[in-house]
């Protein structure tokens, strides 16, 4: 099993949708776990800390599930410009080493 | 304004030659990471520091080689052993690697391009 995985996608919504990715690690032991979004042919940028509440940002929500060892982002009122790749990112490998997961693609349509 | 940067932004080099990627940060971070991307697919780290003077082997090291004697500075030298160097390169900070204070800055990253 791969330390984190995601759907690579794309998953391809209109404006307006609502659309929600998973992200499931392996390691129990996980601390951190964040999500990243990433423009094409640019650098990831932080868009959400996952804490153990939940957390929520706008249109953007983020939730940690320990049980099933998985984190979700949920974005509301997709938006054009929401169209990226969406990178999970969880501190694994029994250190705080980032480990990045290959990213789930979405296309927001007129 | 504290930030991260890389240079160049494009690289083309020569089989057989060596080529070094700057980065440099002002955000005052412990550790700092240099990460490939290649089309398609996800991060994956090549070395990673957690303080000056120190640094620790990634996932995909070979072919590969660092220095960090300034705080500030992390530079990543693609030397003629890596086979495929051809990708993205991406270099990161953050605040250090304890848990709740690793969230990751990036740098607009270099593409190196092998002729």
């Amino acid at each position: 099993r791969k330390e984190v995985e995601q759907d690579p996608g794309p998953f391809n919504v209109p404006e307006g949708a609502t659309v929600a990715f998973n992200c499931t690690y392996s390691n129990s032991a996980s601390q951190s776990f964040f999500w990243y979004r990433q423009d094409c042919r640019k650098e990831p940028k932080l868009l959400m800390s996952v804490y153990s509440s939940g957390n929520e940002d706008g249109r953007f929500t983020a939730q940690l599930n320990r049980a099933s060892q998985y984190i979700s982002l949920l974005i509301r009122d997709s938006k054009l410009s929401d169209s990226a790749t969406y990178l999970c990112v969880v501190n694994g490998r029994g250190s705080y080493i980032p480990t990045f997961g290959r990213g789930t693609s979405l296309i927001v349509h007129p | 304004d504290g930030g991260i940067t890389q240079s160049p932004k494009y690289l083309f080099r020569k089989e057989g030659q060596n080529v070094t990627l700057s980065c440099e940060q002002n955000l005052n971070h412990d550790a700092m990471y240099w990460y490939r991307q290649d089309p398609g697919q996800g991060l994956r780290l090549i070395y990673y520091s957690q303080i000056v003077n120190d640094f620790q082997k990634g996932d995909i090291a070979e072919g590969y080689s660092v220095s960090r004697e300034k705080k500030e500075s992390f530079p990543l030298t693609v030397t003629s052993a890596q086979k495929n160097p051809t990708a993205f390169y991406l270099c990161a900070s953050s605040i250090s690697l304890a848990g709740g204070h690793n969230e990751q800055f990036f740098g607009p990253g270099t593409r190196l391009t092998v002729l």
